[in-house]
This record gives structure tokens, C-alpha cells and sequence, in this order.
């Protein structure tokens, strides 16, 4: 089945870009996705692409997907300490949605 | 945001007592979702809701069940707790899987002693 895997942490200095790495497995995926959980609270979506985009920007956030590799990338620049959290990378298929294990980011002032 | 209200938000049991968690959307949302989260495990979907009265098991379905006697609610039932399912329990809906996001509640933190 579809699996989607991301390392576990990251550490990162406060105004440095944070680049948070995702790869999955089911070339299938139509859409690729990226989510934020902060501590005791549910994933808030932040961005997401379409399987036959390549790039996607939204402010801060840049997501690179290179679907040869099926890997995923996001890109948050100019890192502060309010985006310190869990990343969470997630692939979407029929009416499944598949998560990796999160990659937790922490923002050193 | 999502109107999605979990409850309740805490809860703490004893091993073998039922439990029952409610999942309530204002989105009108076909699709609800029903997830644990583990350290380590990333969120593993236990069942979903395609409409009402129509479910379907997730990967990690033993020892749940689910209903949904009406759009606006999901309810996941533990029939008998047991300690392995300690767990942060998230309720998320979509309206059409595989072309939008999913949309998450706060979460049910669930202790079972």
C-alpha cells in the first residue's frame, strides 16, 4: 500500500530557510499535502499541489514536488519561532488520505 | 476555519468500560474520518464515513466501531477499552477525498487506566 515517509526532526536558526523533506510511494496520488499541528491542538492544513505541478508557492511557503523521485519538499522562509511545530506530509488517493510519522521543526532564537 | 467541535476533549477510563467519542461538522461535508495519533505512527485512520449510515474500516479498525445516524455526526465507540488505545483520537471530514483537503477537529486526548 501507499506509504509516505518524512525524518523525524529538524533544527533550524530563527530568519534561516527550514526545508522539510517527504517522500511516498503511490505514483497515484492526485494531490500531495502539507499540515502543521501545534502542540494540543489538530493539523491545520497549510498548503497543498496537484500531482502534475512541479512548484507552488504561497507566501512563506514554497512546495517543490518531483513526482520522478515522488518526493516532496517544503520550503519555509525566513523561519520564526512561531513556526516551530510538527510538519505533517500527507498523499491523497480516491477517498484515503495517507500521513507520514511528522517532522518535528524547532526554531532556535 | 473548519467547523468541526470534538467532544469531549478530555476523558480519562478504566480498561473494559465503553467509551463513545462525537465527531460534529456544520460543513455539511460528505466524508468523515476518524484517526488515532501515536508517537511514531503519524495518524493511522481507523474508520471512515462516506455518507450516512455508510462506513468502512481503516487500517487499525479492531476493537472500534463508528456511526453516523445524520450528516453532521460521526460517532467512534470503544466497546470495551483497553489500555493499547490510549491515544489522541482526531475527527477529520472532506467533501470530495482526492481532490480537497481534509479539515481537522481540536482532537480527543483519551486515557484508559
Amino acid at each position: 500500500g501507499e506509504d509516505v515517509e518524512q525524518s523525524l526532526f529538524l533544527s533550524v536558526r530563527e530568519g534561516d530557510s527550514s526545508v522539510i523533506n517527504c517522500t511516498y510511494t503511490d505514483s497515484s496520488s492526485t494531490y500531495l499535502y502539507w499540515y502543521k499541528q501545534e502542540p494540543g491542538a489538530g493539523l491545520q492544513l497549510l498548503t497543498y499541489i496537484f500531482s502534475n505541478m512541479d512548484m507552488k508557492q504561497d507566501q512563506r511557503l514554497t512546495v517543490l514536488l518531483n513526482k520522478k523521485d515522488k518526493h516532496l519538499s517544503l520550503r519555509i522562509a525566513d523561519t520564526q519561532t512561531g513556526d516551530s511545530a510538527i510538519y505533517f506530509c500527507a498523499a491523497s488517493q480516491t477517498y484515503k488520505y495517507i500521513f507520514g510519522t511528522g517532522t518535528r521543526l524547532k526554531v532556535l532564537a | 476555519d473548519a467547523g468541526i467541535t470534538q467532544s469531549p476533549r478530555h476523558k480519562v477510563t478504566e480498561t473494559g468500560t465503553p467509551v463513545t467519542l462525537r465527531c460534529h461538522q456544520t460543513e455539511n461535508h460528505r466524508y468523515m474520518y476518524w484517526y488515532r495519533q501515536d508517537p511514531g505512527h503519524g495518524l493511522r485512520l481507523i474508520h471512515y464515513s462516506y455518507g450516512v449510515k455508510d462506513t468502512d474500516k481503516g487500517e487499525v479498525s479492531d476493537g472500534y466501531s463508528v456511526s453516523r445516524s445524520k450528516t453532521e455526526d460521526f460517532l467512534l465507540t470503544l466497546e470495551s477499552a483497553t489500555s493499547s488505545q490510549t491515544s489522541v483520537y482526531f475527527c477529520a471530514i472532506s467533501d470530495l477525498p482526492g481532490n480537497q483537503p481534509q479539515h481537522f477537529g481540536d482532537g480527543t486526548r483519551l486515557s484508559i487506566l
